[in-house]
């Protein structure tokens, strides 16, 4: 099983609708989780962090679910501008450093 | 700060040749990371370092790659010899404790 693991879509949206990712992750003892957003051939900028049960920035949710695994990004309302890829990052303990390991991505499209 | 500087933005090479790819983190920040990206394998982390020294390198595709850390402003990521295969974009990233900051990559492309 990879160590985190992403529905590559793409998710093909219209303007307006509530759209949500899940990325699932292998090493039980991370503790905190992001979301990341990669915008055609830009670099990976932070969207959010979670660090709890959840996190909520104005029309994105992002929740954990630590039995299960997974960490969530919901979108509602969405605009034109979130088209986008989504990278779902786990830091995990290596050695006693901390490294990052990226999900492959969901690619989300919102269409007029 | 100008955050994460890399340098060349772009770079065209031939097979067989040595390519040299370099960052400057942000000031301050402890740990440095070299990223590939493809469209078949997406983000693959290749090393990173902690305090300029390499912890884990298990990324790295073959000792073709190399990398170094020489102060805590500069690092390097060294191809040689080139493969078309090596072409992809590549990142640097620097960490604080609550977020990575990518630079803007080097797009590699190896003819």
């Amino acid at each position: 099983r990879k160590e985190v693991e992403q529905d590559p879509g793409p998710f093909n949206v219209p303007e307006g609708a509530t759209v949500a990712f899940n990325c699932t992750y292998s090493n039980s003892a991370s503790q905190s989780f992001f979301w990341y957003r990669q915008d055609c051939r830009k670099e990976p900028k932070l969207l959010m962090s979670v660090y709890s049960s959840g996190n909520e920035d104005g029309r994105f949710t992002a929740q954990l679910n630590r039995a299960s695994q997974y960490i969530s990004l919901l979108i509602r309302d969405s605009k034109l501008s979130d088209s986008a890829t989504y990278l779902c990052v786990v830091p995990h303990m290596d050695t006693g450093r901390r490294a990052l390991t990226f999900g492959s991505g969901t690619r989300l499209q919102v269409q007029p | 700060d100008a955050g994460v500087i890399q340098s060349p933005r772009h770079e065209v090479t031939e097979m067989g040749q040595e390519v040299t790819l370099r960052c400057k983190p942000i000031s301050g920040h402890n740990s440095l990371f070299w990223y590939r990206q493809t469209m078949m394998r997406g983000l693959e982390l290749l090393i990173y370092f902690n305090n300029n020294v390499p912890i884990d390198d298990s990324g790295m595709p073959e000792d073709r790659f190399s990398a170094k850390m020489p102060n805590a402003s500069f690092s390097t990521l060294k191809i040689q010899p080139s493969e078309p295969r090596d072409s992809a974009v590549y990142f640097c990233a620097s960490t604080s404790d609550t977020e990575a900051f990518f630079g803007q990559g080097t797009r590699l492309t190896v003819v």
